[in-house]
């Protein structure tokens, strides 16, 4: 939902190994979905994004997957780095509309 | 950089007042949203306007109100400001409705 309370989920990993950030979406009329990575104090910054008519969608060290059948979707990192630690967020955009609603964010600390 | 740039970065008002934050989008993009990020409520949408017209609303209080103008910046104005509006506002900003939005750093607004 739009809501992130004071105690955000938190996933530890040590440095270089993959990580994987989960997201339970709400419509199943979503039809575009986004992952966003925030630093402390800036603003989301885009990573990767993925439409309905697929299951899967590679970047630079990122993949999304996409479950439609129990609304979820992933976020796997390679090779986690320290500078990955950060809040990641992923929003849904429902076919037809015009409004993004973020889920509850997942912090990400990458330990040396 | 996103290329969507939000002034003030740093704002300190007291309750009752009222302030203006500005948002000037990515080059060629028609779409700027608003969001609302504090600690106990996450990502907020608030509006959105596509080439001057409000085209979508979220849960923007009637304290609260925006616009674009022709050159395509946008404003948001709070105004009988409360404590509980101390937030982070966020504009973001699309090519149109239905795209990659992208976000800008965010005005940081204390309310005291």
């Amino acid at each position: 939902g739009e809501n992130v309370g004071l105690h955000l989920p938190t996933l530890s990993v040590q440095e270089g190994d993959n990580s994987i950030i989960n997201c339970a979406y709400s419509n199943s009329a979503s039809d575009y979905f986004i992952w966003y990575k925030q630093e402390s104090g800036k603003g989301p910054q885009f990573i990767i994004d993925i439409r309905s008519n697929m299951d899967k969608r590679q970047g630079q060290r990122v993949t999304v997957l996409l479950n439609k059948t129990v609304k979820h979707l992933s976020l796997q990192i390679a090779a986690t780095q320290p500078g990955d630690s950060a809040v990641y967020f992923c929003a849904e955009k429902a076919s037809g509309t015009y409004k993004y609603i973020f889920g509850t964010g997942t912090r990400l600390k990458v330990l040396a | 950089d996103s290329g969507v740039t939000q002034t003030p970065k740093h704002l300190i008002t007291a309750t009752g007042q009222r302030v203006t934050l500005r948002c000037s989008p990515r080059s060629g993009d028609l779409s700027v949203y608003w969001y609302q990020q504090s600690l106990d409520q996450g990502l907020q949408f608030l509006i959105q306007y596509y080439n001057g017209e409000e085209r979508a609303k979220g849960n923007i209080l009637e304290r609260f109100s925006a616009q674009q103008f022709p050159d395509l910046h946008s404003e948001l104005n709070l105004s009988s400001l409360e404590l509980g509006d101390s937030a982070l506002y966020f504009c973001a900003s699309s090519v149109e409705g239905g795209n990659t939005i992208y976000f800008g750093e965010g005005s940081w607004l204390t309310v005291v």
